[in-house]
């Protein structure tokens, strides 16, 4: 079966940090853009950045409103794609889904998502 | 950033009867392959988002032939024709021509 699976969401202090994976499985994974889209209880979705794959040189793209903040990377080897989630603050409180892409076709796999909560 | 905008934000359809949803972008989807970089996904209650319509009118897998896109430039539209109990959520558009990727506030759909 084709599957996105995130992974290492929870419950974090603001100021913290926080590492989601998102595990593929029943396809090339490598041959994909992991795109990473959030949102918050009763919200809508908000895009938060993608990693290209290895011919493109894993880059990355992220919202702006992050400055920074989160930082996207990958393991082939592993077929999982990470995100790293520093200095949180309340308002990165969402699920976080991780979605693949290549083009022509778009968002055709999300994941389940993963629960993300900073409070203290 | 490329600002989505959709209407209605909600829709209350009786079954049998179309629906269609708006969507404009602040900047053309143009890319430079000719095809435009919009994408029409529907969020479940309790579920994750599903691709529906890709490329502005190419519609995915599985996806009954109900599901219909059009547009071009900045203006884009989906239409459900003869709707069912199983379309009711909330319907998002996204473009993807460039980052930062960016979604439609999202269209909500009730059935009466």
């Amino acid at each position: 079966e084709v599957q996105l699976v995130e992974s290492g969401g929870g419950l974090v202090q603001p100021g913290g940090s926080l590492k989601l994976s998102c595990t593929a499985s029943g396809f090339s994974f490598s041959g994909y853009d992991i795109h990473w889209v959030r949102q918050a209880s009763g919200k809508g979705l908000e895009w938060v950045g993608r990693i290209k794959t290895k011919p493109e040189t894993y880059a990355t793209a992220y919202v702006t409103s992050l400055q920074g903040r989160f930082a996207l990377s990958r393991d082939d080897s592993k077929n999982t794609a990470y995100l790293q989630m520093n200095s949180l603050k309340t308002e990165d409180t969402a699920v976080y889904y991780c979605a693949r892409r290549r083009y022509p076709n778009s968002f055709d796999i999300w994941g389940q998502g993963t629960v993300v909560i900073v409070s203290s | 950033d490329i600002v989505m905008t959709q209407s209605p934000l909600s829709l209350s359809v009786t079954p049998g009867e179309s629906a269609s949803i708006s969507c404009k972008s602040s900047q053309s989807l143009l890319h430079g392959d000719g095809y435009y970089c919009l994408d029409w996904y529907l969020q479940k209650p309790g579920q994750s988002p599903q691709l529906l319509i890709y490329l502005a009118s190419y519609r995915a897998s599985g996806v009954p032939d109900r599901f219909s896109g059009s547009g071009s430039g900045t203006d884009f539209t989906l239409k459900i024709n003869r709707v069912e109990a199983e379309d009711v959520g909330v319907y998002f558009c996204m473009q993807v021509l460039q980052t930062p990727v960016t979604f439609g506030q999202g269209t909500r759909l009730e059935i009466k």
